[in-house]
């Protein structure tokens, strides 16, 4: 069974102050890995794609990157607009393209 | 990208009542889910819904409790049944992008937020 675990649960940064959150995963041959954004009373906001292990992704203040086991969600100078619920997904082949969601990390960025 | 609006955003419903969440996206897609978010928890997975044939449920969800209808490649509908307070949720509609493409990235309609009372 597919499983996503994801740390911390909640994360509080001071702006400026970068991070990472981590999600790790077990899967019997990674499809996909997924980053999404979500804001309290939204749906989640795709962020990244990533395929391989080695491969990386930017966007503004973001980098995702990817091992075998794990990605990282890297931010850079945070801002508080950065604040949401990152949630990280996986796809394994045979899924009918469905996803498998870990719990996600709640992100604050204060001013 | 995909557009993807669902109704109602929230509602506040009786307990033993039911609930239909309508989802209408931009594009033709070949399937659609239908994902539950408890409170503080992460998404779910309840079905896949294909046009033309019937939906395909996910260990834990049966078509009395959560009948899906897909009647054509943009549009489909979520009832939850004879609710509980258990229900109480944010229920999201979602579509992969380019055209259903494998390996493609989901997108996700705003959520219904109900509260079941």
């Amino acid at each position: 069974e597919d499983q996503v675990t994801q740390s911390p649960e909640a994360l509080r940064l001071q702006e400026g102050e970068s991070s990472s959150l981590n999600c790790s995963y077990t899967v019997s041959g990674l499809r996909g890995l997924f980053w999404y954004r979500q804001d309290p009373g939204k749906g989640p906001e795709f962020l990244f794609t990533l395929y391989s292990a080695g491969e990386e992704k930017e966007k503004e203040r973001l980098k995702a990157t990817l091992t075998k086991k794990e990605s990282f969600l890297h931010i850079t100078a945070p801002k508080p607009e950065d604040s949401a619920t990152y949630l990280c997904a996986v796809q394994a082949p045979g899924s009918a393209r469905q996803l498998t969601f870990g719990s996600g990390t709640q992100l604050t960025v204060l001013p | 990208s995909a557009v993807i609006s669902q109704k109602p955003s929230r509602d506040i419903c009786q307990r033993g009542t039911s609930l239909t969440i309508q989802c209408q996206v931009d594009s033709q897609v070949t399937m659609m889910f239908w994902y539950r978010q408890q409170p503080g928890q992460s998404l779910t997975l309840i079905a896949t819904a294909n046009q033309g044939s019937e939906a395909t449920y996910e260990s834990g969800f049966v078509i009395d409790k959560f009948p899906i209808s897909r009647p054509n490649l943009t549009f489909s509908t979520l009832t939850v049944s004879n609710m509980s307070p258990e229900d109480s949720s944010i229920y999201l509609c979602s579509v992969n992008g380019q055209g259903g493409k494998m390996n493609t990235e989901a997108f996700f309609g705003q959520g219904t937020r109900l509260t079941v009372v």
